[in-house]
């Protein structure tokens, strides 16, 4: 079975400063997925950044990078330059295998608050 | 703008009431899926559809009841619900099994209070 754990239930950080929100996972699996979903006061899950177990380089999508340390099991998402728009709820979440049409397994989510 | 809807956005409903939600993707996916996300909770999975057959269901209550008529649209149906049900109930889309590693789109959610 997959668990994705995230430590931090809320974070604060000021504006434009960089920000590092905590994710471990654990899976017996030999190929797996690795997501960041930002969740605003709306509802809405907004897919972020990805990383395949397999890749050798760290995704970056824009401000957002995730720190992949696949021996440490630990899938760190590196906002950079935070903005006020940023705040929000963020979940890492995995899949059981290298391929989609699986569901996914999300962590219980950190608040984050930027601040002025 | 989403390619993914969801209608209605919001819902209360009786506990002998009977409802539907809907879902409707149009980024040309083959997998959708149903989420609940509950206060205080991580999202938790219900049910997963794959060119129209359900591939996975989390033990989900006979009280909901998926129907996945083409790819494109994923219906929950609800009947004799109980107050813990109230929720936000999320519809995802994705590519399918065998195409590879790709993310899931969410739709806007319906907010669900059972009374």
């Amino acid at each position: 079975a997959q668990k994705i754990t995230q430590t931090q239930p809320g974070m604060f950080v000021q504006e434009k400063e960089a920000v590092t929100l905590d994710c471990t996972y654990d899976t017996s699996d030999p190929s797996y997925g690795l997501f960041w979903y930002k969740q605003p006061s709306s509802g809405e899950m907004i897919f972020l950044i990805y990383q395949g177990s397999y890749d050798q380089q760290n995704a970056t999508e824009g401000r957002y990078s995730l720190n992949f340390q696949k021996a440490r099991k630990s899938a760190n998402l590196v906002i950079s330059a935070s903005q006020l728009g940023d705040s929000a709820m963020y979940f890492c979440a995995m899949s059981p295998s290298g391929d989609s049409g699986y569901a996914l397994n999300f962590g219980k989510g950190t608040s984050l608050l930027v601040t002025p | 703008e989403t390619g993914v809807t969801q209608t209605p956005r919001h819902l209360v409903m009786g506990m002998t009431n009977k409802k539907s939600l809907k879902c409707e993707q149009h980024l040309g996916h083959n997998a959708m899926y149903w989420y609940k996300q509950s206060a205080k909770k991580p999202l938790e999975l219900m049910f997963v559809y794959n060119f129209k057959e359900q591939t996975e269901n989390n033990s989900v209550p006979s009280r909901f009841s998926p129907e996945c008529p083409n790819s494109s649209h994923l219906f929950l149906h609800l009947h004799t619900l109980q107050p813990e049900d109230s929720a936000l109930y999320l519809c995802a889309s994705s590519r399918a099994l065998g195409q590879g590693a790709h993310e899931q789109y969410f739709g806007p959610g319906t907010r669900l209070t059972v009374t």
